[in-house]
């Protein structure tokens, strides 16, 4: 058949800039929602959680940003190095139920 | 090292030509799923199994089966395929349903042709 090219958005960043990288989610229901990142070639990897019942969460270099209002999350990446070039997708998990993920952001870090 | 391994990586076939596609997973998990990943569409799940024994639709089932006699494997066939399942394909697996860390396979590039 024929191929059809990524139609992902795509964020460019300055390396050791900070990267913000947005997601709408649909179900308010939703209990949990997750990042993943899947670099070229490879599985994607989880990134970081936040539960509905929670505004921000930080991990290492990473902060996750959760609306409940306008149902919108973000993924803060500070100081982006060249590792972080990736598609990186949301998920929402309904109370144990299974995931639904996001069509994906790339992220290309330039030098 | 704990990981979910796929096989093969990379398949050509031609339509209606049976092939399987394996999944293991050494982490004693109860939950694998089996997605796909095509352009613009993120992934979406096709099966998911439980626990061994138990599996169940996703999103987009047709044109596949998949079956979990042992807990490690997760086998992924396709009686008849077609072209419009050339894609990416990622088996994972988790602790249970709606763990929130799951762990992909390195992935399988199916081409139908």
């Amino acid at each position: 058949g024929e191929s059809v090219g990524l139609h992902l958005p795509t964020l460019s960043v300055q390396e050791g800039d900070n990267s913000i990288i947005n997601c709408a989610y649909s179900n308010s229901a939703s209990d949990y929602f997750i990042w993943y990142k899947q670099e070229s070639g490879k599985g994607p990897q989880f990134i970081i959680d936040i539960r509905s019942n929670m505004d921000k969460r930080q991990g290492q270099r990473v902060t996750v940003l959760l609306n409940k209002t306008v149902k919108h999350l973000s993924l803060q990446i500070a100081a982006t190095q060249p590792g972080d070039s990736a598609v990186y997708f949301c998920a929402e998990n309904n109370y144990g139920q299974n995931f639904v993920f996001g069509p994906g952001t790339r992220l290309s870090v330039l030098p | 090292e704990a990981q979910v391994t796929q096989n093969p990586r990379y398949l050509i076939t031609v339509t209606g030509k049976k092939l399987t596609v394996t999944c293991s997973q050494n982490m004693n998990h109860e939950y694998m799923s089996w997605y796909r990943q095509d352009p613009g569409l993120g992934l979406r799940q096709i099966y998911y199994s439980m626990n061994v024994e138990v599996t169940d639709k996703g999103d987009v089932p047709e044109g596949y089966k998949v079956s979990r006699k042992e807990k490690r494997n997760f086998p992924l066939i396709l009686e008849s395929p077609s072209p419009n399942q050339t894609s990416l394909y990622f088996c994972a697996s988790s602790l249970r349903q709606g763990s929130h860390e799951a762990f992909f396979g390195q992935g399988t590039r199916l081409t139908v042709v």
